[in-house]
């Protein structure tokens, strides 16, 4: 296990709420990244966060919005949900140096919106 | 724009045999690292191998080992001695090293299957 831990781990909204996933990094790492994979798909990186700061983003709309804490979790909230937000999110921890920077994945939160 | 192709949609193995999933890149940055992640039906993403761009030796991992040809532009992954419990999706990504950020790019990924 990498200890990296999600919650929840399956959550269902309908089209128009709003969401708030969470993320527990793996002890000793400053960055999280997080990740939407829909169906069939591999993982699409939504941001990363690293010192509480957003400091990369993928091509997603604003209603996507995320939090890093002082001990470093994170939070993922997307604001009035749509169909095509159904997907897996995946919250990755890495630390952030020179070098490998391998990012270690947690169990994954899956959205469905009805 | 960084790119990853994994052309094999399912590959099906058997038991005790090797196998070797494809994974073809594309970048115009000379520094960039590659990865394999395997997938269970659980969901996680489970971290194997990785392989920097100048590192002059192929990575290997127990089993694991990257079959890294820079000049084609190739990360092929080979699985030695094939288990059950290696059934799963894989995918191929490689490091984007954004302005402040490095994000994963991902393959479409490979389903293996492995028979008895």
């Amino acid at each position: 296990e990498t200890g990296v831990t999600q919650s929840p781990t399956h959550l269902i909204k309908t089209r128009g709420q709003q969401v708030t996933l969470r993320c527990s990094s793996q002890s000793g790492h400053n960055t999280v990244s997080w990740y939407q994979q829909a169906l069939g798909q591999g993982p699409q990186f939504i941001f990363q966060y690293y010192r509480e700061e957003e400091n990369g983003r993928g091509n997603f709309p604003p209603r996507f919005s995320g939090l890093q804490f002082p001990n470093y979790s994170s939070e993922l909230n997307v604001n009035a949900l749509e169909l095509d937000d159904s997907a897996l999110y995946l919250c990755a921890s890495s630390l952030r140096q020179t070098g490998t920077d391998t990012q270690y994945f947690g169990p994954g939160t899956r959205l469905t919106v009805l | 724009a960084q790119k990853i192709t994994q052309t094999q949609p399912g590959m099906f193995v058997q038991e005790k045999e090797a196998v070797t999933l494809d994974c073809t890149y594309d970048t115009s940055d000379p520094s960039y690292g590659l990865f394999w992640y395997k997938q269970p039906s659980s969901g996680e993403m489970i971290f194997l191998i990785y392989q920097g761009s100048y590192d002059q030796q192929n990575a290997t991992e127990g089993r694991y080992s990257l079959n890294f040809q820079k000049a084609r532009k190739s990360a092929n992954l080979v699985i030695s001695a094939s288990q059950l419990g290696d059934s799963a999706m894989y995918f191929c990504a490689m490091r984007d090293n954004l302005p402040g950020a490095q994000k994963l790019v991902f393959g479409q990924g490979t389903r293996l299957t492995i028979n008895p």
